[in-house]
């Protein structure tokens, strides 16, 4: 079994500010960890993804994330806030690195930028 | 990255009537598809999985006769909402992988449906 929990349904920032979205996950195996982001209306765009090669993981939009199995977390984080950041996040976890694997989705982070 | 497309983006039918909504490849083969549903403001629920020229597979508590899929080419998947009622109503999502890029599932834009 699997499962991921995202700590803070609504987080704010102020531009310029650090972004921390916080993830922890659960899994009985090794874990594959994706974070997503969902503009308002549309599907789902990939950020990053944790494949067991490398424990901090850089995605795009300037977004990277650290795998901690010590404390079974995957935090995304971004040094500097965009307005553009403003969306819906969700990180994600499965058992292997094969796209036809089903994801298991956390409940999801609204990030809301201040001007 | 790949190309899904969904269409369409969104549609409104009347209560009782029946709508599809495509999932299309545009520039891979997808050996496999997802079908999610999303309510607002949470998070995406797994509705099935189907694969290429097979019955798809239905998460615990979906109606397999009330929401038909249908992945009948490698590049399409049908979703199809029979004797749809405004408690269908919802944004839905698919998801595709397959082949060379097997190793992630590439996200359509989303259906929005309304009955009304």
């Amino acid at each position: 079994a699997q499962s991921v929990t995202q700590l803070g349904s609504h987080v704010s920032v102020s531009e310029g500010a650090l972004v921390l979205l916080r993830c922890n996950y659960s899994s009985s195996v090794p874990p594959y960890l994706f974070w997503y982001v969902q503009y308002p209306n549309q599907g789902l765009q990939l950020l990053l993804k944790y494949t067991s090669a490398a424990t901090l993981v850089k995605g795009i939009n300037g977004f990277e994330a650290e795998f901690k199995k010590s404390e079974t977390s995957f935090h995304l984080t971004k040094p500097s806030a965009h307005m553009s950041d403003a969306a819906e996040y969700f990180c994600a976890v499965t058992q292997t690195n094969f796209g036809n694997e089903k994801l298991t989705f956390g409940t999801g982070t609204r990030l809301t930028i201040i001007p | 990255g790949a190309v899904v497309s969904q269409h369409p983006s969104w549609v409104i039918c009347k209560s009782g009537t029946s709508v599809k909504i495509e999932c299309r490849s545009l520039d891979f083969q997808a050996t496999t598809m997802f079908w999610y549903r999303q309510f607002p403001k949470q998070s995406l629920m797994l509705m099935a999985t189907s694969n290429e020229g097979s019955k798809a597979t239905y998460e615990q508590g979906v109606e397999k006769d009330k929401f038909l899929i249908n992945h009948a080419s490698l590049t399409l998947s049908t979703l199809t909402v029979t004797s749809a009622h405004p408690e269908d109503s919802s944004f839905y999502i698919c998801s595709a992988s397959g082949g060379a890029l097997n190793t992630e599932a590439f996200f359509g834009q989303g259906t929005r449906l309304t009955v009304v």
